[in-house]
């Protein structure tokens, strides 16, 4: 079967570092995509892995482990409005994309 | 500003009616799609299509239909066949498949009267 697991919901401090994790078995990969939502809103593009290792964007960093179906965001300096679902989902080739069901991360101060 | 507009944001419906989801772009991008969210479940596509009048049913097409009769529109209409309509409906484009980043609408929440 096809699956995405990430956390259901993490809690972090503002100013923090946290990490989110996803693990994937998929049919096809032609990459992995980790996008932001904030409630009742449109998820918005944050990074694109189809290579392992870390991709670096701003305070935003994702990893990629093919081999283990694996990849990670890393958000540092923690913002209040980093409060938010993040989604990680796979590109199956073609135009088929596979989502998970997202993590919801809090920030408290 | 280019971007995706879906209406209504809010759209409710009587049993066995049919409603249509608008959803246009003018982003200039081939590719458009149309998802479902359910609380606790990753979005599952609908229908997608790569390019003007083609379109290719998804993961869940089952009481739902869609045209592309212009690049920049893809409308979705749910039909009275589709049983559990309410969910939060996203329209999202890109410029191709693959490895292309997908831009999305601000999303219809469709609710049953």
């Amino acid at each position: 079967g096809q699956n995405i697991d990430q956390p259901t919901e993490m809690t972090a401090t503002e100013g923090a570092i946290v990490q989110i994790n996803c693990t994937y078995q998929t049919s096809g990969f032609n990459g992995l995509f980790w996008y932001q939502q904030h409630a009742g809103e449109a998820p918005t593009f944050l990074s694109y892995n189809v290579l392992d290792g870390l991709e670096e964007k701003g305070r935003f960093s994702s990893f990629l482990s093919r081999s283990k179906g694996y990849s990670y965001l890393l958000l540092k300096e923690l913002q209040m409005k980093d409060s938010a679902s993040y989604l990680c989902a796979v590109s199956q080739g073609g135009f088929k994309t596979i989502f998970g069901a997202g993590t919801r991360l809090f920030v408290k101060a | 500003d280019g971007g995706i507009t879906q209406s209504p944001k809010y759209l409710f419906r009587k049993e066995g009616q049919n409603v249509t989801l608008s959803c246009e772009q003018n982003l200039n991008h081939d590719a458009m799609y149309w998802y479902r969210q359910d609380p606790g479940q990753g979005l599952r596509l609908i229908y997608y299509s790569q390019i003007v009048n083609d379109f290719q049913k998804g993961d869940i097409a089952e009481g739902y239909s869609v045209s592309r009769e212009k690049k920049e529109s893809f409308p979705l209409t749910v039909t009275s066949a589709q049983k559990n309509p309410t969910a939060f409906y996203l329209c999202a484009s890109s410029i191709g498949g693959n490895n292309q980043p997908q831009h999305f609408g601000d999303g219809t929440r469709l609710s049953i009267l």
